[in-house]
């Protein structure tokens, strides 16, 4: 069965520094998203994805991230100087549609911790 | 906008006894209702979804949920769990889109814990 995966899967940085996770989406797929989860508190959307542009994206998601499709697989956020807030666990996902009633496939996650 | 709220942070039950994980939500505007679940070391996973029609949603492994407009809840019941439903599930909303990509609304997630 097609999965979404998501590297890597731990990463450790240093305040300041810029990071880029990794994920490739299932591969008929058009849409793609990006949710973070602070530790303790709820899985909050950052970003959508679709036709090579941002769909939708939340109040979280300030100047200091980015999402890029490079090629034909990979989908990046890039976090351009990380604070220390920025730990969370990073979930990257992608559906076929974008009507609102389509499910969203999920990958299992990059955990970003930031020193 | 909209706001989940799942009331019970973790639900410990007994193997072979029922459950029910609560999940109240709150929207201005119409939406679909859903319940994810993350197994340990994995990522979150469909485990249903109420899109229209019969209020009563079943999943293939023996969840069920129930939408309720009136209580805006949309509660995940299975009538006897077992071990390997230890999980962390999320209840989530997303309204009716037209064509942009809304993202998922979750709530905090309840950690269901099957006892032997």
């Amino acid at each position: 069965e097609p999965e979404v995966t998501q590297t890597p899967s731990h990463q450790v940085t240093q305040m300041g520094q810029e990071v880029i996770l990794r994920c490739v989406p299932i591969s008929n797929h058009l849409y793609f998203y990006w949710y973070r989860q602070i530790l303790g508190q709820k899985v909050e959307f950052l970003v959508s994805f679709y036709n090579n542009e941002i769909s939708e994206k939340s109040e979280i998601f300030d100047d200091q991230f980015s999402v890029e499709r490079p090629d034909g697989s990979n989908f990046t956020l890039k976090i351009r100087s990380t604070k220390l807030e920025d730990s969370a666990m990073y979930f990257c996902a992608s559906s076929d549609r974008g009507t609102g009633a389509e499910t969203q496939y999920f990958g299992p996650g990059t955990r970003l911790l930031v020193l | 906008a909209q706001s989940v709220t799942q009331l019970d942070s973790q639900v410990p039950v007994f193997e072979e006894a029922p459950v029910e994980l609560r999940c109240n939500y709150s929207s201005s505007v119409s939406v679909y209702l859903f319940w994810y679940v993350q197994y340990p070391n994995q990522g979150l996973q469909l485990l249903l979804k109420y899109l229209s029609g019969s209020t009563l949603v079943k999943s293939i492994n023996g969840f069920e949920a129930e939408f309720n407009k009136s209580q805006t809840s949309f509660h995940l019941r299975k009538p006897s769990v077992h071990i390997s439903d230890t999980a962390e599930y999320f209840c989530a909303v997303r309204r009716y889109s037209g064509g942009g990509a809304d993202g998922l609304t979750f709530g905090k997630g309840t950690h269901l814990i099957i006892q032997p």
